[in-house]
């Protein structure tokens, strides 16, 4: 069983466009990340999500915005695409409480392409 | 401003041999310390975790130091073999579990 799940797994739109990335973790994690990855492969956190506690990197755009429907799903929406936007985003989860420190589970990463 | 320098881009090993990476961070009080590999094409995979109470931890082939003096985690394989070639990650975390990754270090274990 695929334990963090994101889908698509490539994306291709044009600058302008709004589009979501889905990610799906069946761990029971209380806290779901969003990374960026971008050509020099720095992985960077863009929000952390715990209990409906929402974490931002201050460095986002405010055109990026994670939506959780429930505690097994964090999916991303980004608005007016841009082409610096082109990387592969990364979903994790791990297990919650603040204090301690618990391995991050990765989805597969979306490879996103901005034209 | 914070930094993490992970100490060479890539490295080439022998198979057999002890593989040293090496994590350095400035303007940082990490409480832990974990490392991680990726593959090409996939998310990174958990590795290690080190507290910052702690000087060492194993796990099989695997070994993690952590000197909160100097400022560096080293990640060490042993034994190397092909199969371990791939992007090693460090990534910082405080207790508010905000996390911070290394640019990784690309480690080729050559046959």
């Amino acid at each position: 069983d695929t334990a963090v799940s994101q889908t698509p797994k490539y994306l291709v739109t044009q600058m302008g466009n709004d589009k979501s990335i889905k990610c799906e973790q069946n761990l029971g994690h209380d806290t779901m990340y969003w990374y960026k990855q971008d050509s020099k492969k720095f992985l960077k956190i863009m929000f952390s999500y715990n209990n409906k506690e929402l974490i931002i990197n201050e460095t986002v755009p405010n055109r990026f915005s994670p939506k959780s429907p429930d505690k097994a799903h964090l999916n991303l929406h980004i608005n007016s695409l841009e082409l610096g936007d082109s990387a592969v985003y990364f979903c994790a989860s791990s297990q919650g409480d603040r204090g301690y420190s618990y391995e991050q589970y990765f989805g597969p990463g979306t490879r996103l392409t901005v034209t | 401003s914070q930094k993490i320098e992970q100490n060479s881009e890539a490295l080439n090993i022998q198979e057999g041999k002890t593989a040293t990476l090496t994590c350095n961070y400035t303007n940082y009080s990490p409480a832990y310390l974990q490392w991680y590999r990726q593959d090409p094409g996939r998310g990174p995979v958990f590795l290690l975790l080190i507290r910052e109470n702690e000087k060492e931890k194993r796990k099989e082939r695997l070994k993690v130091t952590f000197d909160t003096t100097l400022k560096q985690s080293l990640f060490h394989i042993t034994a190397s073999q092909p199969a371990d070639s791939a992007t090693y990650l460090c990534a910082l975390e405080d207790y508010g579990q905000n996390f911070v990754f290394g640019p990784g270090t690309r480690l080729s274990v050559l046959p």
